[in-house]
Formats: structure tokens, C-alpha cells, sequence
């Protein structure tokens, strides 16, 4: 089974528009961390935001927000004020603090598009 | 910016032909891993590292093999290079086990074509 699961092959936003890219997780460990990185075409990988599963506040940075709903097991990002260098691959992760060296677990990403 | 350097950035072989790409990291950072990204699968780990001469396998590791003899190196070696092996390759580095701790710094990918 997928442990991350995002559901936007692609997503278009205009510029200065909000919007939410979704992504929903599996575990049953009670302890996870939640990544979003951003991939724009030059190819690098971008870490963007971090949600801990024992965090009660929604993580924010900048322009990111992560909307983090543990009973429904999803942690949707939210740029806000979107701009034209946000067009990218965005990718969400997932570790868990059973899972052997903290290594990532990634969902087949969303395509996003800011058009002006 | 964490400091990680791959090695060659891009790269067109042949198949049945071994290849190593190098990550070099200035960081020390104990924790090193090899992923792959292919379109529709995200990025899936193929091998990580623990520590100098500590490695295991990840989810895709068939057709690869690690070394890494310094806390600076960790090696990704295709023994005998397939047409399905090509891809861009990531490797990344984190400090420690910790949730937090295991956000990964990536290097900036390696594509392999397989001719």
C-alpha cells in the first residue's frame, strides 16, 4: 500500500491566487514527521516545510501552511499569494519513528502551474 | 545550502556496462541515501548508509550495490547496467533518526541514460 498518496497529477493557479495541494498518509506508528519539498525544473530538490505527528499547531513558513488533519491522516500544503517561480513538481514525505534510519517516503507528486 | 556534491551530473552508457555515481557530502552527516526518481513513482530508495561500512537495502535495490568507506563518500555502483535503470538519481544526507532530524538535504541528481 502507498504510505503517501497524492491525488493532483497536476494543479493550475493563477498568480496571487491560493492554493492546496493534497496529501494523505498511512502509518500506524504514533510518531511521524510530514515533509513537503519542491522540485522546479532545474531539477533540485527543495525542502519547503515540516509538520511533526506531535505537533499541535499547523506548521507555516513564509507563504507554506500545512494543513495537518491527523484524524484524517492528511497534511495538504497551502501556498498563499502564489507567484510564477512557484511552478514546479511539489513532492509530500513521510518518516516514521519506527521505520528503520529515518528514511523518507515519498508520494508521486503534483504538478503545479501559476499562470499570470 | 548543505554541502553535497554528485558526481557526474549526467551520464549515457551502454547496457550490460558498471557504473558508480559518487555523493560526497561536507556536512558529516551520518546518514546517506541513494533514491531514485522516475515519472509516476516519486522518488523510492534503493540504498542507505548508517554509518562507514554500514549499509542495507531499500525498496528498489536489485541491480545495485553501496560502498561507502568514509564518512564523506557513499557510492552507488549499477553492476550491470539495464535499459531500466535509467533515471535520475538523488542522493541525501540527514543528521540523525529523530523525526525532525531526518529532513534530507539532496544533492542535485545525477541523470544515467542506459543505451
Amino acid at each position: 500500500a502507498q504510505k503517501i498518496t497524492q491525488t493532483q497529477p497536476g494543479m493550475f493557479v493563477q498568480e496571487k491566487e491560493a492554493v492546496t495541494l493534497d496529501c494523505t498518509y498511512d502509518t500506524s506508528d504514533q510518531s511521524y514527521g510530514l515533509f513537503w519539498y519542491k522540485q522546479p525544473s532545474s531539477g533540485e530538490m527543495i525542502f519547503l516545510i515540516y509538520q511533526g505527528s506531535y505537533d499541535e499547531q499547523n506548521a507555516t513558513e513564509g507563504r507554506y501552511s500545512l494543513n495537518f488533519q491527523k484524524a484524517r491522516k492528511s497534511a495538504n500544503l497551502v501556498i498563499s499569494a502564489s507567484q510564477l517561480g512557484d511552478s514546479a513538481m511539489y513532492f509530500c514525505a513521510m518518516n516514521e519513528r519506527g521505520s528503520t534510519l529515518g528514511r523518507l517516503y515519498f508520494g508521486r507528486g503534483t504538478q503545479l502551474t501559476v499562470w499570470p | 545550502d548543505a554541502g553535497i556534491t554528485q558526481s557526474p551530473r549526467h551520464k549515457v552508457t551502454e547496457t550490460g556496462t558498471p557504473v558508480t555515481l559518487r555523493c560526497h557530502q561536507t556536512e558529516n552527516h551520518r546518514y546517506m541515501y541513494w533514491y531514485r526518481q522516475d515519472p509516476g513513482h516519486g522518488l523510492r530508495l534503493i540504498h542507505y548508509s548508517y554509518g562507514v561500512k554500514d549499509t542495507d537495502k531499500g525498496e528498489v535495490s536489485d541491480g545495485y550495490s553501496v560502498s561507502r568507506s568514509k564518512t564523506e563518500d557513499f557510492l552507488l555502483t549499477l553492476e550491470s547496467a539495464t535499459s531500466s535503470q535509467t533515471s535520475v538519481y538523488f542522493c541525501a544526507i540527514s543528521e540523525g533518526t529523530t523525526v525532525r532530524d531526518t529532513e534530507a538535504f539532496f544533492g542535485q541528481g545525477t541523470r544515467l541514460t542506459v543505451v
